[in-house]
């Protein structure tokens, strides 16, 4: 089972302030994907990546940035942090189109 | 309006009854998954499904694409079954995914 790893799991920022998601997998799979789930709605993506040095927005990709500096690792910065973005995020993997994908187990994301 | 809709939105089970729980989309797809979310929050593919019928133990997925609808039948249910599921549309061959707002089970002893 492909392994996909979120750190941090919970995270309290203040408006304004910089905050960096970082997920890390270990299938060597080609894609990876950020999502935020809001409380009582399905997840929704903000950016992904087809591999190394690639990022592409998703259909929320407003106020975020992805960075995919190797296969391995793709992180979700957020550059000035608003309470809106209070929300859990996950991450995900998948091999290719088609296939299905790996969840992290969330990272807790609040902005006060 | 929303592409994926999932329904009921919540579901209340005693022990041993059979759940039907549908999802029904508005584009066209390239594939159809279920998966069940935990209530600590962390997401498990149940099934990837482009068309067809798809069977894992007590759980049947079954995709229509002409009537743009997916079911996820449950049998037998168990207390271990509650929680969350999601259903999650691939409009392309990209792994780029829409999702349902989940049906939320809950079965009881």
């Amino acid at each position: 089972e492909a392994a996909v790893t979120q750190s941090p799991r919970n995270k309290v920022a203040v408006t304004g302030g910089k905050v960096t998601l970082s997920c890390n997998q270990t299938n060597n799979h080609n894609n990876m994907y950020w999502y935020r789930q809001d409380t009582g709605h399905g997840l929704r993506l903000i950016h992904y990546s087809y591999g190394a040095g690639s990022t592409e927005k998703g259909d929320i990709p407003d106020g975020y940035k992805a960075s995919r500096p190797s296969q391995e690792n793709f992180s979700l910065i957020l550059e000035l942090a608003t309470p809106s973005q209070t929300s859990v995020y996950f991450c995900a993997s998948g091999d290719s189109g088609g296939e299905r994908l790996f969840f992290g187990h969330g990272t807790k994301l609040s902005v006060l | 309006g929303q592409q994926v809709q999932q329904s009921p939105a919540s579901l209340v089970l005693q022990e041993g009854e059979n759940a039907e729980l549908q999802c029904n989309f508005s584009t066209s797809l390239n594939s159809m998954q279920w998966f069940y979310q935990r209530p600590g929050g962390s997401l498990v593919s149940l099934f990837y499904n482009p068309s067809g019928t798809k069977h894992s133990g007590r759980l049947t997925s079954t995709t229509v694409i002409k009537e743009r609808r997916s079911s996820l039948h449950i049998s037998s249910s168990q207390t271990t079954d509650s929680g969350t599921y999601l259903c999650a549309l691939e409009r392309t061959n990209t792994g780029k995914l829409t999702f349902g707002d989940g049906t939320v089970l809950t079965v009881k002893p």
